[in-house]
């Protein structure tokens, strides 16, 4: 039971524009959400998080926007940069409880 | 800035042997997680531990344990491991005070231990 889906397993987008990635979730107890980048033979990295009593927050280049009445979180980043180019999940969890439940990911590739 | 330590980084073992990967959090970390990334999947949580006591526990085989030391250093200790324990096995820390303006610890991941079983 997949609870939090990113449905496009890949993406390109020119540097310069806007990329945007998005993620869905079902479980309703989700109250705060993560995006995580990761690069081959690295870890997640954290990039940017959302709290559920929040539609949006931003940091430089990226944004984050939630819809709790559709269940949807979407990442916004521009410009796009050739170092953006990684694999990002998107990321859950409930209040009171650590774990993160993640996504399975949409590659990123950014052409220069 | 020091990161989250895992070793080792590659690992082969035959089916039915057993393995130990290591975890060494980032300095005053307090919680460490650990998660496994099957091929094409996202990572999915195993266990926590907070304070060297098991504060969570999701999809963990039992012939999978794990403990958390008095330095706050985890190993995760596989047994009769099988074909399908290949995967990618992350460490995460947090520490108790968390992020500004947050109630909730972000974790940071470790580069992660990529287990063979042949």
């Amino acid at each position: 039971d997949q609870q939090v889906k990113q449905n496009s397993p890949s993406l390109s987008v020119q540097e310069g524009r806007i990329s945007i990635l998005n993620c869905d979730y079902t479980n309703s107890m989700f109250d705060y959400f993560l995006w995580y980048k990761k690069y081959p033979a690295e870890g997640p990295t954290f990039l940017i998080s959302i709290s559920s009593i929040k539609d949006k927050n931003e940091d430089g280049r990226f944004t984050v926007f939630l819809n709790k009445s559709a269940k949807h979180l979407s990442l916004h980043i521009v410009p796009s940069q050739p170092g953006d180019s990684a694999v990002y999940f998107c990321a859950a969890r409930r209040f009171g409880n650590e774990k993160l439940t993640f996504g399975t990911g949409t590659r990123l590739t950014i052409i220069p | 800035a020091a990161g989250v330590i895992q070793s080792p980084r590659h690992l082969i073992k035959e089916k039915r042997e057993t393995a130990t990967l290591k975890c060494y959090p980032i300095p005053r970390h307090d919680t460490v997680y650990w998660y496994q990334q099957g091929p094409g999947q996202d990572p999915q949580f195993l266990i926590s531990f907070y304070e060297k006591m098991q504060s969570d526990k999701g999809s963990i085989p039992d012939r999978f344990s794990a403990q958390q030391f008095s330095d706050y250093h985890s190993e995760l200790n596989m047994s009769s491991l099988e074909l399908g324990d290949s995967a990618l096995y992350f460490c995460a820390s947090s520490s108790p005070g968390g992020v500004a303006g947050s109630s909730y610890n972000e974790q940071f991941f470790g580069p992660g231990t990529r287990l063979t079983v042949l």
